[in-house]
């Protein structure tokens, strides 16, 4: 079974540029999950999807970051303009549905440099 | 809100020593346990995990057991190696919000000398 993949792997970046990254969730998964993490610390939620709709994004700054889930299955996350702050990886996590266990199965990440 | 704290790292043993990292939690409902490990240029794994009070998760010599009493989930092993040097991440999984989303710990970096 394929997991969830992510592209680009590193970005980098100057200050006020956009950015996209993609992510394809394991086949059949209906629940995606865009996590950042900086440096140092743990993963952050920034939103959650259950198929297209959007479940949980009270930690996604809307003025910079949006993220869509068009057709239930890829998704990506924009950002637009960039902060140096916003240099961290972001991770994509997809499960079953939320309640299974609530297993999550996460990407390799995609690492964000912003200069 | 629900939050986790692990202790901090890194943490250095040698190869065959006992490891115990703490976690603690808070939160309001009753969580579903997680310990994730991250190797080096990966993404998170999920090492075990335990869904109530008292259950035991296990996994490639790894142990937790979900603590409601102390609202603890310390993970174990009895004799780490090389291939375990990893950040470990304890999270739980808010049941009662409805979305079940996680909340991870900063993490711990283990490295394990041979």
């Amino acid at each position: 079974e394929a997991g969830v993949a992510q592209s680009p792997r590193y970005k980098i970046i100057e200050k006020r540029q956009s950015v996209a990254f993609w992510c394809n969730p394991i086949s059949g998964h209906a629940t995606l999950y865009w996590y950042q993490q900086i440096l140092g610390q743990g993963p952050k939620l920034l939103i959650q999807f259950q198929n297209n709709g959007v479940v949980d994004d009270s930690q996604l700054p809307k003025d910079r970051f949006s993220a869509e889930r068009l057709k239930g299955v890829d998704s990506t996350l924009k950002i637009q303009p960039a902060k140096l702050e916003d240099s961290a990886v972001y991770l994509c996590a997809s499960s079953l549905d939320p309640v299974s266990y609530n297993e999550q199965f996460f990407g390799p990440g995609t690492r964000l440099t912003v200069l | 809100g629900d939050s986790v704290t692990q202790m901090e790292g890194p943490v250095t043993l040698s190869e065959e020593a006992f490891l115990t990292i703490n976690c603690t939690y808070t939160a309001t409902g009753y969580p579903s346990l997680f310990w994730y490990v991250q190797y080096p240029g990966e993404g998170l794994q999920l090492l075990l995990k335990a869904t109530k009070a008292d259950d035991k998760g296990s996994n490639k010599g790894f142990e937790a057991t979900y603590r409601k009493e102390t609202t603890s989930f310390h993970l174990e092993k009895g004799s780490v190696q090389v291939s375990d040097s990893a950040v470990y991440f304890c999270a739980l999984s808010d049941t009662t919000s409805g979305t079940y989303k996680y909340i991870f710990g900063t993490g711990t970096r283990l490295k394990v000398l041979a």
